[in-house]
């Protein structure tokens, strides 16, 4: 079984560029997450989807981020602009979400590092 | 004070000891995942328990549901354990994942 792939691993840009990184689940799966991890700390939820509704993105600052998951399959999420405490290593995620299974375990994909310059 | 606590943050040790690592948590939680994420940053699930043990190969975690503790231990361990290890728990109720902030573990040889 695949695994959740994400792309680029790597990224470096100036402040106030843009950047968009990309998320493909395991295929199946109906829940999608994005998490920002800043060096040092656990990961951060900034968004959630079911399908391609949001489920929660309370902590997403909605100002310079933007995700989007429209055919409830890959997703994508910007920022734009860009500032130097966007440096972190954004995680994707992935669970099954099937109707009745209350305890959904959460696949994660490699990670994409972002250094703001 | 950290809705999930881990002990301790850094840990260095032989590469052949027993290691232990452990989560304190306050909120109420339906499940509770060990993670482990290597230098490149991707997360592997190692376990997601509700209740007593479980055991992969050198692997073992525990969990004591009344006093709100988990463990994680590794037998035998080897350079190759060297890895932050997180501890997330569901949250009851909204399933979300709250993390520790991990445990920077190197094993030397």
């Amino acid at each position: 079984e695949a695994g959740v792939a994400q792309s680029p691993r790597y990224k470096i840009i100036e402040k106030r560029q843009s950047v968009a990184f990309w998320c493909n689940p395991i295929s199946g799966h109906a829940t999608l997450y994005w998490y920002q991890q800043i060096l040092g700390q656990g990961p951060k939820l900034l968004i959630q989807f079911q399908n391609n509704g949001v489920v929660d993105d309370s902590q997403l600052p909605k100002d310079r981020f933007s995700a989007e998951r429209l055919k409830g399959v890959d997703s994508t999420l910007k920022i734009q602009p860009a500032k130097l405490e966007d440096s972190a290593v954004y995680l994707c995620a992935s669970s099954l979400g099937e109707v009745g299974q209350y305890i959904r375990e959460q696949y994660f994909g490699p990670g994409t590092r972002l250094t703001v310059t | 004070k950290n809705e999930v606590e881990q002990s301790p943050q850094n840990l260095t040790a032989q590469e052949g000891e027993f290691i232990t690592i452990n989560c304190s948590y306050s909120v109420g939680i339906s499940a509770l995942h060990w993670l482990q994420q290597h230098p490149g940053g991707g997360i592997v699930s190692l376990f997601m328990l509700s209740s007593g043990k479980k055991k992969h190969g050198r692997l073992i975690a525990t969990i004591n549901i009344q006093e709100k503790h988990s463990s994680l231990h590794i037998t035998a361990s080897h350079p190759r354990d060297s890895a932050v290890y997180i501890c997330a728990v569901v949250n009851f109720g909204n399933e979300k994942l709250t993390f520790g902030t991990g445990t920077r573990l190197t094993i030397i040889p």
